[in-house]
């Protein structure tokens, strides 16, 4: 596609609901990217992919987050039990090599847990 | 760990001022510095990379930042801005296989 698509662009849920975002890179990218921005914050590094496997995933802050790229193109970011402190946006990039190369963002995914 | 510093979190400006907005590191080793911008309503875009060679890199629209290696620090500067250059500015960090590290950013206002 001509960008990083991510949907959705919105979500509101409560409190101890799963929730899953998903992520369409640029096509031919192998390296896709999950980051999280809270307010005020800059972008933090959740995981990263290279292919189908997770290359690193020291980002993730506890066991209820979990992401999985399948095919080697798209991406879902699942949240478990979600707590009202996961509500931030969700950031995929991706990029056609991995490390240090120039990341393409999407637009995000908001998510509000209530 | 890696860190990033920006300092300033909000910095407001008249139009054709000059500006510098400030970036500091901390790391030892060799790094690859970049600025990211995101304008209002958009996503998150690359405004310019430094890996190696010359320190000043010039990046799109006018844009230029110098990487000082004795000070850690890779500070963005414009001579003249423009009300279009409103937006956030992210510094960000990278070294070896790791991931990128991001400053918290600052918000730039241009005022007419």
């Amino acid at each position: 596609g001509a960008g990083v698509s991510q949907t959705p662009s919105n979500k509101v849920t409560e409190k101890g609901k799963y929730v899953e975002l998903r992520c369409d890179p640029i096509s031919g990218h192998t390296a896709l990217y999950w980051y999280r921005q809270s307010l005020g914050q800059g972008p933090e590094f959740l995981i990263y992919f290279q292919g189908t496997g997770a290359a690193d995933d020291s980002g993730l802050p506890n066991d209820r987050f979990f992401a999985v790229r399948p095919e080697g193109s798209v991406s879902t970011l699942k949240i478990q039990r979600t707590e009202r402190g996961d509500s931030a946006v969700y950031l995929c990039a991706s990029s056609a090599l991995g490390p240090p190369g120039e990341l393409f963002f999407g637009e995000g995914s908001r998510l509000t847990v209530l | 760990a890696q860190s990033v510093s920006q300092h300033n979190h909000h910095v407001i400006l008249s139009e054709a001022a000059s500006l510098e907005l400030g970036c500091n590191y901390s790391y030892g080793g060799t790094v690859n510095l970049f600025w990211y911008v995101q304008y209002p309503g958009q996503h998150l875009q690359l405004l310019l990379k430094y890996f190696s060679g010359d320190p000043l890199v010039k990046g799109i629209k006018g844009f230029e930042a110098e990487f000082i290696k004795s000070k850690f620090s890779f500070n963005l500067r414009k001579p003249s801005v423009q009300w279009s250059d409103t937006a956030e500015y992210f510094c960000a960090l990278h070294f070896g296989n790791e991931k990128l590290t991001f400053g918290t950013g600052t918000r730039l206002t241009i005022i007419p």
